[in-house]
């Protein structure tokens, strides 16, 4: 029974094109996030939600928007997407002050 | 601007020696470190961490050594498994608004284990 899991796994899209990455963890944690590896391999945050409230926005583009219909969901929606944006995805949970539960990634190539 | 410094891209160790991996950081607000272990294609997961108050943890295999005033934190894996041969990241933590961490990463250290 997987903690945190996000789909999709594997996401090829056009540049232009409009995708979703959702994300549920199961571990009744308060704080939910969205990290982006880049090429360089650096794991940067996005975006943090707590309990359904934005608390974290990074200087991250305004194509993508971050969405949390309850604690345990966190989507990532991006739109007009562009070759930069290829990246590998992670959403993590948390309990306040405690370490990250990571879902396994989703790894976005846009061509 | 890199908060959290990983400056050995890659580490190669004898099965049954120590593993050794460095960690440098420069924002003294930062009060909580963690070390994450990686897998290709899997999310990272937690290994072990360390509180400014304290200078040392040890979980089995795996110690962590924090020198404060060197803004320096250490990893250390004895005895060396093949099993341990992934990506590590240090991560660093500041609490944001009083609800959960704001993690700053390092770019990871590869490391191999040979049997």
């Amino acid at each position: 029974d997987t903690a945190v899991s996000q789909t999709p796994k594997y996401l090829v899209t056009q540049m232009g094109n409009d995708k979703s990455i959702k994300c549920e963890q199961n571990l009744g944690h308060d704080t939910m996030y969205w990290y982006k590896q880049d090429s360089k391999k650096f794991l940067k945050i996005m975006f943090s939600y707590n309990n359904k409230e934005l608390i974290i926005n990074e200087t991250v583009p305004n194509r993508f928007s971050p969405k949390s219909p309850d604690k345990a969901h966190l989507n990532l929606h991006i739109n007009s997407l562009e070759l930069g944006d290829s990246a590998v995805y992670f959403c993590a949970s948390s309990q306040r002050a405690g370490g990250y539960t990571f879902g396994s990634g989703t790894r976005l190539t846009v061509v | 601007d890199q908060q959290v410094k990983q400056n050995s891209p890659s580490l190669s160790v004898q099965e049954g020696r120590i593993s050794i991996l460095n960690c440098d950081y420069t924002n003294s607000m930062f009060d909580y470190f963690l070390w994450y272990k990686k897998y290709p294609a899997e999310g990272p997961t937690f290994l072990i961490s360390i509180s400014s108050i304290k200078d040392k943890n040890e979980d089995g295999r795996f110690t962590v050594f924090l020198n404060k005033s060197a803004k320096h934190l250490s990893l250390h894996i004895v005895p060396s498994q093949p099993g341990d041969s992934a990506v590590y990241f240090c991560a660093a933590s500041a609490l944001f608004y009083g609800y959960g961490n704001k993690l700053v990463f390092g770019a990871g250290t590869i490391l191999r284990v040979k049997s």
